[in-house]
């Protein structure tokens, strides 16, 4: 099956620099990768998410860039700020539909004002 | 739009003692899940449902959890007896075209 690690586990950064969190995947027919943000107490929302078909997405100060032949994927977050704060997940699925998602560890983002 | 509903959002038992857990999906998803997850971890699936069927229970511990989605929407999750390692936030999610939408999620501890 599917196995997804994720890192840092935890990554403090200062107001206004960015944020890089990094995942790999061990199945190469995995073809859709979200990102959830869970901030403390609360549900997992997703962020954004990519596909096989292309490298690089973005969304305002997020992006995901995708190396298929690396196995592994980046979320990248510039201008950090306090609300950033939040345990971030990537996952992965060889499931179209995005179902059988594997979710890696998660990662503890801290951003200092 | 209401979102995916859980409840309870707490729950504290002994060990030995039964569980139970309801989730409301969003209305029109025909896919519903329940994960598991452990403090500091990611979730983990326990079973997805497609309508009323189960098609993936293969991370489900059977021997004291069951889980039931009787006409399609809501489900509930069982777990009996409960073990102090049952200590855990039980997450329910739903989706139709791929995006998974979660619950608040039900905290569990078994003292």
């Amino acid at each position: 099956g599917e196995n997804v690690e994720q890192h840092p586990s935890t990554l403090s950064v200062q107001e206004g620099d960015s944020a890089v969190i990094k995942c790999t995947y061990s199945d190469s027919a995995s073809n859709y990768f979200p990102w959830y943000k869970q901030e403390l107490g609360k549900r997992p929302q997703l962020i954004i998410d990519i596909r096989s078909n292309v490298g690089e997405k973005k969304d305002q100060r997020i992006a995901v860039t995708l190396n298929k032949t690396a196995k592994h994927f980046s979320l990248h977050i510039t201008e950090t700020q306090p609300e950033d704060s939040a345990v971030y997940f990537c996952a992965a699925t060889a499931d179209n539909a995005g179902n059988m998602l594997t979710f890696g560890g998660g990662t503890r983002l801290m951003v200092k004002p | 739009e209401a979102g995916v509903v859980q409840s309870p959002r707490y729950k504290i038992i002994e060990k030995k003692q039964p569980v139970a857990f309801w989730c409301n999906p969003i209305s029109g998803h025909n896919t519903l899940y329940w994960y598991l997850q452990n403090l500091g971890q990611g979730p983990e699936l326990l079973i997805r449902y497609e309508n009323e069927e189960a098609v993936d229970d293969s991370q489900l511990p059977k021997d004291r959890f069951s889980a039931e989605r009787l006409k399609g929407v809501d489900s509930t999750l069982k777990i009996q007896p409960a073990e102090l390692g049952d200590s855990a936030v039980y997450l329910c999610a739903s989706s139709n075209t791929g995006e998974l939408f979660f619950g608040e999620g039900s905290r569990l501890t078994v003292l």
